[in-house]
């Protein structure tokens, strides 16, 4: 099960805004919108932040935000804190095998 | 406060087995599905299981199927992963969480470490 493909590394200051990319196929990302995505620092567990695409859990700021065009979805900081700094994967549901499948995670440095 | 806590890993073996537990706390957990998902040291995250809130249902990723098992104790309140034919490329952190199929995974447990090493 090849995983979904995120950028390696992404970076930005303070304030501003930055945009990690997710590409999968039709059989995930393009065809089901159960698209999710997870903070997670480092030594910690995950932490859902985006879920059905562009929903966000309860106590996520507003400054996280999700959406997708075809094949492709994406999540969006603004007003980057310095505590946003971590590893950020998104993950599909896939419908022909009844499986999840995860990215390889962006790590997001703030400068 | 809602939490799970996964235990029962530790160093085994290459062919060796190993059965790992999640304790749940704090919510309904017969009302969740529940998966497995693990990561291996500085890599990323990979689903490996998941099962309906009856057990009656269950998924796994091609690295696994045929030698791990996902089940649960909903009277307990614990899920189980157990896992034979160990190789070192399931060394991981082993993590529960809830979710899984079109629902997202909401809470994650701390992990449970797996090394697979003679």
């Amino acid at each position: 099960q090849s995983a979904l493909t995120q950028p390696r590394s992404v970076s930005g200051s303070p304030g501003q805004s930055v945009t990690f990319s997710c590409t999968g196929t039709n059989s995930d990302v393009g065809d089901y919108d159960y698209v999710s995505w997870y903070q997670q620092h480092p030594g910690k567990a995950p932490k859902l932040i985006i879920y059905d695409v562009t929903k966000r859990p309860s106590g996520v700021p507003n400054r996280f935000s999700g959406s997708k065009s075809g094949s492709t979805a994406s999540l969006t900081i603004s007003g980057l804190q310095t505590e946003d700094e971590a590893d950020y994967y998104c993950c599909s549901y896939r419908g022909t095998t009844y499986t999840s499948v995860f990215g390889g995670g962006t790590k997001l440095t703030v400068l | 406060q809602a939490q799970l806590v996964a235990s029962g890993g530790g160093l085994v073996k290459p062919g060796g087995s190993l059965r790992l537990s999640c304790a749940a706390s704090g919510f309904t957990f017969s009302d969740h599905y529940m998966s497995w998902i693990r990561q291996a040291p500085g890599k990323g995250l990979e689903w490996i299981s998941y099962l309906t809130h009856v057990g009656s249902t269950m998924h796994y990723a091609d690295s696994v199927k045929g030698r791990f098992t996902i089940s649960r104790d909903n009277a307990k309140n614990l899920l189980y992963l157990e896992m034979n034919r160990l190789r070192a490329e399931d060394t991981a952190v082993y993590y529960c969480a809830t979710g899984g199929g079109v629902d997202a995974f909401e809470m994650w447990g701390l992990g449970t470490m797996v090394t697979v090493s003679s």
